[in-house]
């Protein structure tokens, strides 16, 4: 079985800050790892993945996110936050003999000027 | 490509009435999943079909049933609708493999008085 928490329904950064949203997972084998966003009325889009490749992936839009298989975490980072990042960010989990995704309750980014 | 397709986009049902959502994807993807979508719960999966012809319970299946009618296509029918299932639904594929991208559809608004 797996589950993935998020830490935090809500964060709030100034533009230009940085961006830290945190996700720590639970998994009885090795995990596959996605990120996932969401922008307003709209369905789910990928940021990135990990698939035990490297451990510090990059993404579209200047995120990425390193996993640590020690700490059970795959936290997102983005250097300098835009506007246009406002968005809903779900952190997900693929585990065991299926392919079938765990998603965590969400974060909900705002972005102010 | 068009992607994932849904219809309808909203839908307004009285408790008891039924209705079926349509997806379809033009990727030739094996695996289609629907989930529903509700305020601080995140994700949670309906049902999912792993492969044309298999259909498989998720999480929260009760109250609904699904049809892969083709390879294209995956239908969720609501039998008697129940305000419970107020929610944002949203179909998904992906190859079928643990490392794959699932690509969703833009989503059902569906309330039931």
């Amino acid at each position: 079985a797996q589950s993935v928490t998020q830490l935090g329904s809500h964060v709030s950064v100034s533009e230009g800050a940085l961006v830290l949203l945190r996700c720590n997972y639970s998994s009885s084998v090795p995990p596959y790892l996605f990120w996932y966003v969401q922008y307003p009325n709209q369905g789910l889009q990928l940021l990135l993945k990990y698939t035990s490749a490297a451990t510090l992936v990059k993404g579209i839009n200047g995120f990425e996110a390193e996993f640590k298989k020690s700490e059970t975490s795959f936290h997102l980072t983005k250097p300098s936050a835009h506007m246009s990042d406002a968005a809903e960010y779900f952190c997900a989990v693929s585990g065991g003999s299926n392919y079938k995704l765990t998603f965590g309750k969400g974060t909900l980014l705002t972005v102010n000027p | 490509n068009a992607g994932v397709t849904q219809t309808p986009k909203f839908q307004v049902l009285k408790t008891g009435q039924s209705m079926t959502l349509q997806c379809a994807q033009d990727m030739n993807h094996n695996s289609m999943y629907w989930y529903r979508q509700d305020p601080g719960m995140g994700l949670r999966l309906i049902y999912y079909s792993a492969s044309e012809g298999t259909t498989d319970k998720g999480e929260v299946p009760n109250g609904y049933n699904v049809s892969r009618l083709n390879k294209r296509e995956f239908s969720l029918r609501l039998e008697s609708a129940a305000p419970s299932q107020t929610s944002v639904y949203f179909c998904a594929s992906s190859e079928g493999h643990r490392t794959d991208t699932q690509y969703f559809g833009p989503g059902t608004r569906l309330t039931v008085l």
